[in-house]
Parts: C-alpha cells; sequence; structure tokens
C-alpha cells in the first residue's frame, strides 16, 4: 500500500541555523510530490512540487528550497532560518490528478 | 496559482444536524477535491470529484460541483462530534498547472454533543 513518511514530527531551532525536513514515499513510483506550510488556524501555502526527480517547482519566493534526490524522496531545505520560518509543514504525494496523500507533518519553531 | 476558498470559515452546529460548506475557485480545473484536518495533523482524504461530474456521494457526505460557477459544495449529514475538523476544498489546474494542488483557507467545524 501506499505511504508517506514525514519527519521530524516537531522542531525548534535557533534564528540563523539550517534546516532539513525529509519526506518519502513507499509503495508507488513516479509520485507528484508537495511541500506546503501552514500557518496557525491558516490554509495551506504550496511551497513547492515536485514532477520528477531533480524537477523543482516553487510558489513562493523565500528562505527555502527544495530538493528531490531520489524518485520518493523529497527534502525541504534552509540555509539560514528566520523567526519568519516557524509553522506547520505538511509533505503529500499524489500520482497524476488523484487524492493526495499527507504526512503527519512538521511542527517548526524558530526561536 | 488558483486557489479554493471556503466559505464560512467557522461552523458550529449540534450533533445531528447538517452541516454545509462551500468551495470557490478561480480557473478551470480537473477535479476538485475535499480534505479533512484535524487539529495539528495532516490532512486525509474525503471526496475526489471530476470536472465533468456534478454530484457525488460517499457515506453521509456528499459533494456538489458547478463548473459554471466554479463552485462546490460539501455537506455532512447527521453530524457527530467525530465531525468536528477543519475542512479544505483543493484544487488541480488544466495544463501548465495541472500538477499544482492548491488549497483553499478551510472551514473550521464545530459540532456540538
Amino acid at each position: 500500500s501506499q505511504t508517506i513518511h514525514q519527519w521530524p514530527a516537531t522542531l525548534v531551532q535557533p534564528v540563523g541555523s539550517p534546516l532539513s525536513l525529509e519526506c518519502t514515499v513507499e509503495g508507488t513510483s513516479n509520485p507528484n510530490l508537495y511541500w506546503y506550510r501552514q500557518a496557525a488556524g491558516r490554509g495551506l501555502q504550496l511551497l513547492f512540487y515536485s514532477v520528477g526527480i531533480g524537477q523543482i517547482s516553487s510558489e513562493v519566493p523565500q528562505n527555502l528550497s527544495a530538493s528531490r534526490p531520489q524518485d520518493r524522496q523529497f527534502i525541504l531545505s534552509s540555509k539560514k532560518l528566520l523567526l519568519s520560518d516557524s509553522g506547520f509543514y505538511l509533505c503529500a504525494f499524489s500520482l497524476v490528478h488523484t487524492e493526495a496523500f499527507f504526512g503527519q507533518g512538521t511542527r517548526l519553531t524558530v526561536v | 496559482s488558483q486557489q479554493g476558498e471556503e466559505d464560512p470559515q467557522a461552523l458550529s452546529i449540534q450533533e445531528g444536524e447538517n452541516a454545509t460548506m462551500n468551495c470557490s475557485y478561480k480557473t478551470s480545473i480537473n477535479n476538485l477535491q475535499w480534505y479533512r484536518q484535524n487539529s495539528g495533523r495532516g490532512l486525509v482524504h474525503l471526496i475526489l470529484i471530476r470536472s465533468n461530474e456534478r454530484e457525488k456521494h460517499s457515506g453521509r457526505l456528499r459533494v456538489t460541483l458547478d463548473t459554471s460557477k466554479k463552485s462546490s459544495s460539501l455537506l455532512i449529514t447527521a453530524s457527530r462530534a467525530a465531525d468536528t475538523a477543519s475542512y479544505f476544498c483543493a484544487t488541480d489546474g488544466t495544463g501548465a498547472g495541472s500538477y499544482q494542488l492548491t488549497f483553499g483557507k478551510g472551514t473550521k467545524l464545530s459540532v456540538i454533543p
């Protein structure tokens, strides 16, 4: 069956430190992959999506970057975190024009 | 990029009542989906309706889609306290935007026992 793993669940990082959040998918090949950010009590903001290895589309210019080194691995990174990077980050995958499956999310607090 | 917009932003009802949430979007879509999110968790897919469909049912859920008005509604019948959650609509576009899955801001539903 198709599953998605996202870690860590919570993370507290100081301003200026680097960030690496990882997401892996099992049970399917060539998924579309997504990173979203959700501010408290708000909707989901699409940050990046990828339709294949090395293919990353950015929706919002910001302090973050994404990479897809393997077919089922999607990484969200930052070289230097800002306070405004705090939020709830969600990774998801889908096949073309089908439902999306979400990870459990990472609560990032930048202090 | 296009985005669904749900309304109302918040809805409070008594257990057993029906809950209706609406979603509007801006451009052509392949399909529209509804998701549920319990506080602090990931989203769970509820139902997908394709652009050539007008209505779809799944258990206590009923979704309608009006592509001429670019709107959809989600009806939850005979609500239960366990239905308390945030509900989001999501759309994927056509053409170059077809891989983007964009979400609205959600409707926060509270079902009072």
